[in-house]
């Protein structure tokens, strides 16, 4: 497999549910990231892990929990979610760098009932 | 902060015609810019990028400049085709911490439809 997989492509979950998505990459980067995209609103950031630290977390709530065992995989732990957490999760990676291009996974669409 | 502000869409287009979706931005130094694409039930796909003013970013028939007299980075097509439906997404991102990852600031998408 190349690029960035992300699983599953579709989760429902309720509120009081655990769950978690999968990111893996095949690229060899060292570099990766959550986003968040919801229907009319830019993308947001959420988490970043460089070299497998946590570098960046963008006031995201607790209910939202990144865990970077590899460099080649990132997890997103999910609990005691709120509806309005429903959207598209984007995994992607990169290398280090300014301009080093982020290649994204399909995305899991997230729907919490 | 940064910022990237995209013309809204939807672009409704028929095949062949010409393609400009604006893009500017604000940035405290010198950024890289880049365009990314997402069809349908996909992520992201890095289309075109930038690095330095005046450099010409191409790729699949699009092009954009970066001129940073105007702080744009516009897209452009000669001849768009139905294949070419999508949101486009115009990014910049700034020089970052060693380690850091690389950051990008995202525009709000244009959504693009080409008709036959």
């Amino acid at each position: 497999e190349t690029g960035v997989t992300q699983t599953p492509r579709h989760l429902v979950m309720g509120m009081t549910n655990k769950k978690s998505l999968k990111c893996e990459q095949h690229l060899g980067h060292n570099a990766m990231y959550w986003y968040k995209q919801s229907a009319k609103k830019p993308l947001e950031l959420m988490f970043v892990y460089s070299l497998e630290e946590r570098v960046e977390n963008n006031s995201v709530p607790s209910r939202f929990s990144p865990e970077c065992p590899n460099s080649s995989h990132l997890f997103l732990h999910l609990h005691t979610l709120q509806p309005e957490d429903s959207a598209l999760y984007l995994c992607a990676s990169s290398q280090e760098g300014q301009n080093s291009p982020l290649h994204f996974g399909n995305g899991t669409r997230l729907t919490v009932t | 902060g940064d910022s990237v502000t995209q013309m809204e869409g939807p672009v409704t287009l028929s095949e062949e015609a010409f393609l400009t979706i604006n893009c500017t931005y604000t940035a405290t130094g010198y950024p890289s810019l880049f365009w990314y694409v997402q069809y349908p039930g996909e992520g992201l796909q890095l289309l075109l990028k930038a690095t330095k003013a005046d450099d010409k970013g191409s790729n699949k028939g699009f092009e954009a400049t970066y001129r940073k007299e105007t702080t744009s980075f516009h897209l452009e097509k000669g001849s768009v085709q139905v294949s070419d439906s999508a949101v486009y997404f115009c990014a910049l991102s700034e020089g970052m911490i060693k380690a850091a990852g690389n950051k990008l600031t995202f525009g709000g998408g244009t959504r693009v439809l080409v008709k036959p």
